[in-house]
């Protein structure tokens, strides 16, 4: 089992849509999590990060962490088509003695007019 | 303006040679990582960096060599002993304190020809 999981997608959906993300993660230690957009071709860009527990939003992003469940989510509201990308959540086990962060293998998002 | 520099955006190279990528930082950031990313992989980590004139292996170092003679560099050689080199190649940097978020620069395409 990996320690991160994420659907690949592609999730596909119309302009003005919600969009939910999601990552599952297997080791209850993890604390800080983040949410990178790539888009083709291009370096991951951060777009969030939380440190435990709860929601921050930013925008029309808004970052949900649930540890009890092991789950984190990133929705997007008012989906535009610049939002097609593929989108990473990372996360940090604070046990590593390293500055070591896991990825998950990154779900693709297309947004169609 | 602070961030990575990856060159080049695109490498060709041939069976049987070294190839060295270059990554530079302006951030002032202590701790610098390399990753491979393949379709359906997500990112993979070959080495990072700590602090200068120190660097460890990640999970995937073999055929790969690093150095870190100056806070900002962090070059990747790929050497002829990688099997399969072709892959996109993303530089990252981060403050070492634990909790802080990962800068990526916009990656090297290598294509083995």
């Amino acid at each position: 089992q990996k320690e991160v999981e994420q659907d690949p997608g592609p999730l596909s959906v119309p302009e003005g849509a919600i969009v939910s993300l999601n990552c599952t993660y297997s080791n209850s230690a993890f604390q800080y999590f983040m949410w990178y957009r790539q888009y083709s071709r291009k370096g991951p860009e951060l777009l969030m990060y939380t440190y435990s527990s709860g929601n921050k939003e930013d925008g029309r992003f808004t970052a949900q962490v649930d540890k009890s469940s092991k789950y984190i989510s990133l929705f997007i509201r008012d989906s535009q088509p610049s939002d097609s990308a593929t989108y990473l959540c990372a996360m940090q086990d604070p046990s590593y003695n390293t500055d070591k962060l896991i990825f998950g293998t990154g779900t693709r998002l297309q947004v169609f007019p | 303006d602070g961030g990575i520099t990856q060159s080049p955006k695109y490498l060709f190279r041939k069976e049987g040679q070294n190839v060295t990528l270059s990554c530079e930082q302006n951030l002032n950031h202590d701790a610098m990582y390399w990753y491979r990313q393949d379709p359906g992989q997500g990112l993979r980590l070959i080495y990072y960096s700590q602090i200068v004139n120190d660097f460890q292996k990640g999970d995937i170092a073999e055929g790969y060599s690093v150095s870190r003679e100056k806070k900002e560099s962090f070059p990747l050689t790929v050497t002829s002993a990688q099997k399969n080199p072709t892959a996109f190649y993303l530089c990252a940097s981060r403050v070492t304190l634990r909790y802080t978020e990962a800068f990526f620069g916009q990656g090297t395409r290598l294509t083995v020809v």
